[in-house]
């Protein structure tokens, strides 16, 4: 059974350093084709793709936002660390992961973690 | 990069049939698209893979009701006999080598 759940803080300051952590289980992220993504929804607002990273440790990000996000795993622990730095009020969102396989689509959700950005 | 087109919003009534539209803008026409529902409250939730083709592909445990099919770059997704438990966002996702891109979504009001 695939499960993904994410963590983190619930508020960040502006300008700090926001860290993620996907953690789950049903399958490793050493075995080929084996992928997680991080994708992030503002309030009311669409699904943005933010970062992904595969099996072979490859990592791609969003255009818009690669400056600002590192995304790494621990394939021992079972966990996609995903950091946002310089963090802004525009960052608050829902930011889940997700799983995908073999470069297709995200197949397995997380339940989400709401980041509110404020002084 | 691809990018992908959907209404805001479509609504039919409870127990009708209704097609909601993914477009592929141009040079991206053969593109596999994925549906994920969104109910309010909750995560995303896979629903099928839909093919330029029109085969599609469903994801564990959705219910027959849910269907996809293709013309041209328009992937569409066929939901019939409507549930009030259909009510909920829709996304269109599709990917390339080194990007993923989600539609805005169609928000789908059961009457």
């Amino acid at each position: 059974q695939v499960t993904l759940r994410e963590s983190g803080p619930a508020l960040v300051k502006p300008t700090q350093t926001l860290t993620l952590t996907c953690t789950f289980s049903g399958f490793s992220l050493s075995t080929s084709g084996m992928c997680v993504t991080w994708i992030r929804q503002p309030p009311g607002k669409a699904l943005e793709w933010l970062a992904l990273i595969d099996w072979d440790d490859g990592k791609y990000y969003s255009t818009s936002l690669k400056t600002r996000l590192t995304i790494s795993k621990d394939t021992s622990k079972n966990q996609v660390v995903l950091t946002v730095t310089n963090i802004d009020p525009v960052d608050t969102a829902t930011y889940y992961c997700a799983r995908i396989v073999d470069n297709n689509y995200l197949d397995f959700w997380g339940q989400g973690t709401l980041v509110t950005v404020s002084s | 990069q691809p990018v992908l087109t959907q209404s805001s919003s479509a609504s039919a009534s409870l127990g009708s049939s209704v097609k909601l539209t993914c477009t592929l803008n141009s040079g991206h026409s053969d593109f596999i698209i994925a549906w994920h529902q969104q109910q309010p409250g909750k995560a995303p939730r896979y629903l099928m893979k839909v093919e330029g083709s029109g085969n599609y592909n469903k994801g564990s445990g959705v219910p027959d009701r849910f269907s996809g099919s293709s013309s041209g770059a328009d992937r569409y997704l066929t939901i019939s006999n409507l549930q009030f438990e259909d009510e909920a966002d829709y996304y269109c996702e599709t990917w390339d080598t080194d990007t993923r891109v989600f539609g805005g979504g169609t928000k789908l009001t059961v009457l």
